[in-house]
C-alpha cells in the first residue's frame, strides 16, 4: 500500500525554525516528484513547494522562498520540508503529496497520493 | 487571491448532478492539464480527475471533468450525502513555475 505519513509539526514562536518530515512507504521517493501543501485556517489549498524526479530541481512560492527548503533522503525514504524565520501567517497544517509528471513535461502535473497531514501553529 | 477561480459554494439535491467551475489564463490552464481533488478536513486529499478528464481508479464515473480554453469544469452525477466537501482545482503555472490551486469550492448536498 502506498502511504505517507507527515511529522515534526507543532507550536513554534515567531521568528524559530522547524523541520517536517514526510514518511513514504509503499514506493520509492526517488523515482517520484514531491510537493508540499499546506491549508490556513479558514483558507483553501496551497502549494508551497515541489522537488523534481531526480531531486535537482526545488520550487517555490514566493512567500517562502529563501525560508522554507525541501529536500529528500532517499535512504530512509523520506522528505522534508526545513521552515525558517517562521511568521503567524505560516500557520496551517502542512501535507506531504506525491506527484506525477508524465513524460516529465509539467504540464502533466498532478498529486496522486496525499498524506493526511500535520499542524504547525506559529504564535508566542 | 488565488490564481484559479472557483465558486465559494454550490448545492444540489441528492441524486441531482452539480457542476464546478475554474477559470485560469494563458500561463496555466490553457496550456496545461487541470486536475481536481476533493478535500475533507482531517483526511488526506483525494486526487479525483487528472489529465482533465481522467479518473484514477476507484473514482467512481459520477465524477467527470472537461477543459475548454482558459477554464476547466468538474460534473458530479448522482450526487450523494457523501459527496459533501471541498473540491479544488489545479494546474501547472508555467509564469510562476509552481502548482496553483482554485480557492476551493463547498459542496453542500441538500
Amino acid at each position: 500500500e502506498v502511504v505517507l505519513v507527515e511529522s515534526g509539526g507543532g507550536l513554534v514562536q515567531p521568528g524559530g525554525s522547524l523541520r517536517l518530515s514526510c514518511a513514504a512507504s509503499g514506493f520509492a521517493l526517488s523515482r517520484y516528484a514531491m510537493a508540499w501543501v499546506r491549508q490556513a485556517p479558514g483558507k483553501g489549498l496551497e502549494w508551497i513547494s515541489g522537488m523534481s524526479e531526480s531531486g535537482y530541481n526545488t520550487y517555490y512560492i514566493e512567500s517562502v522562498k529563501g525560508r522554507f527548503t525541501i529536500s529528500r533522503d532517499s535512504s530512509r525514504n523520506t522528505l522534508f520540508l526545513r521552515l525558517s524565520s517562521l511568521r503567524s501567517d505560516d500557520t496551517a497544517v502542512y501535507f506531504c503529496a506525491r506527484a506525477t509528471i508524465p513524460f516529465g513535461d509539467y504540464s502533466y502535473y498532478y498529486m496522486d497520493v496525499w498524506g493526511k497531514g500535520t499542524t504547525l501553529i506559529v504564535s508566542s | 487571491q488565488s490564481v484559479l477561480t472557483q465558486p465559494p459554494s454550490v448545492s444540489a439535491a441528492p441524486g441531482q448532478r452539480v457542476t464546478i467551475s475554474c477559470s485560469g489564463g494563458r500561463s496555466n490552464i490553457a496550456e496545461s492539464y487541470v486536475s481536481w481533488y476533493q478535500y475533507l478536513p482531517g483526511a488526506a486529499p483525494k486526487l479525483l480527475i487528472y489529465d482533465n478528464n481522467r479518473r484514477p481508479s476507484g473514482i467512481p464515473d459520477r465524477f467527470s471533468g472537461s477543459k475548454s480554453g482558459t477554464s476547466a469544469t468538474l460534473g458530479i452525477t448522482g450526487l450523494q450525502t457523501g459527496d459533501e466537501a471541498d473540491y479544488y482545482c489545479g494546474t501547472w503555472d508555467s509564469s510562476l513555475t509552481a502548482w496553483v490551486f482554485g480557492g476551493g469550492t463547498k459542496l453542500t448536498v441538500l
